[in-house]
């Protein structure tokens, strides 16, 4: 089993869809969450951190932790076709030095 | 101005083959990492220096040697190609645990 699970997708919405990502993970020392957004052919891009459980919004973009289920989300609200990319989630634990990612999903949102 | 570049971009290389990949960042991070990236996109953490010093190594072949001649650079080099070494390699710096990674080099082994 693996340490982060994340399902893969596709994941294919209508513009102005709310998308819901998900991971679960196995370790309980991970304290730190990440979303990170990779556009074809380019790298990672932090788009979301949390520290341990709770909320966190920026723009139409909400991170949630929910350390109890060892379950995070992404949500995006009023999605836009420049938000077709994967979404990868991360983690770490106290030395945060070694980041653990999920597979990714890769997200399409139509016009 | 690219806050952490690597080159080349893509690389296209016969089985047995040596190559490198370099890796430089001027955000003045003191961690620097190289990751995996497979077909099915999955990133898997190889090697991570922590100004010059070598503080993670994955389970990686010998045949990957990495080197950091300062913390602004850190080199990839890989000895005795094979077809299983053909992904996508990102370089990365952190600051805490916040990754920012190049725009990776493509590797393909024929």
């Amino acid at each position: 089993q693996k340490e982060v699970e994340q399902d893969p997708g596709p994941l294919s919405v209508p513009e102005g869809a709310i998308v819901s990502l998900n991971c679960t993970y196995s370790n309980s020392a991970f304290q730190y969450f990440m979303w990170y957004r990779q556009y074809s052919r380019k790298g990672p891009e932090l788009l979301m951190y949390t520290y341990s459980s709770g909320n966190k919004e920026d723009g139409r973009f909400t991170a949630q932790v929910d350390k109890s289920s060892k379950y995070i989300s992404l949500f995006i609200r009023d999605s836009q076709p420049s938000d077709s990319a994967t979404y990868l989630c991360a983690m770490s634990g106290r030395g945060y030095q070694k980041v653990t990612f999920g597979t990714g999903t890769k997200l399409q949102v139509i016009p | 101005d690219t806050a952490v570049s690597q080159t080349p971009k893509y690389l296209v290389t016969q089985m047995g083959n040596d190559k490198s990949i370099k890796c430089e960042q001027n955000l003045g991070h003191d961690t620097m990492y190289w990751y995996k990236q497979d077909s099915k996109k999955f990133l898997k953490i190889m090697f991570s220096y922590n100004n010059k010093e070598l503080i993670i190594n994955e389970t990686v072949p010998n045949r990957f040697s990495p080197k950091s001649p300062d913390k602004a650079h850190l080199n990839l080099h890989i000895n005795s190609l094979e077809l299983g070494d053909s992904a996508v390699y990102f370089c990365a710096s952190s600051f805490r645990e916040k990754l920012f990674f190049g725009s990776g080099t493509q590797l393909s082994v024929l």
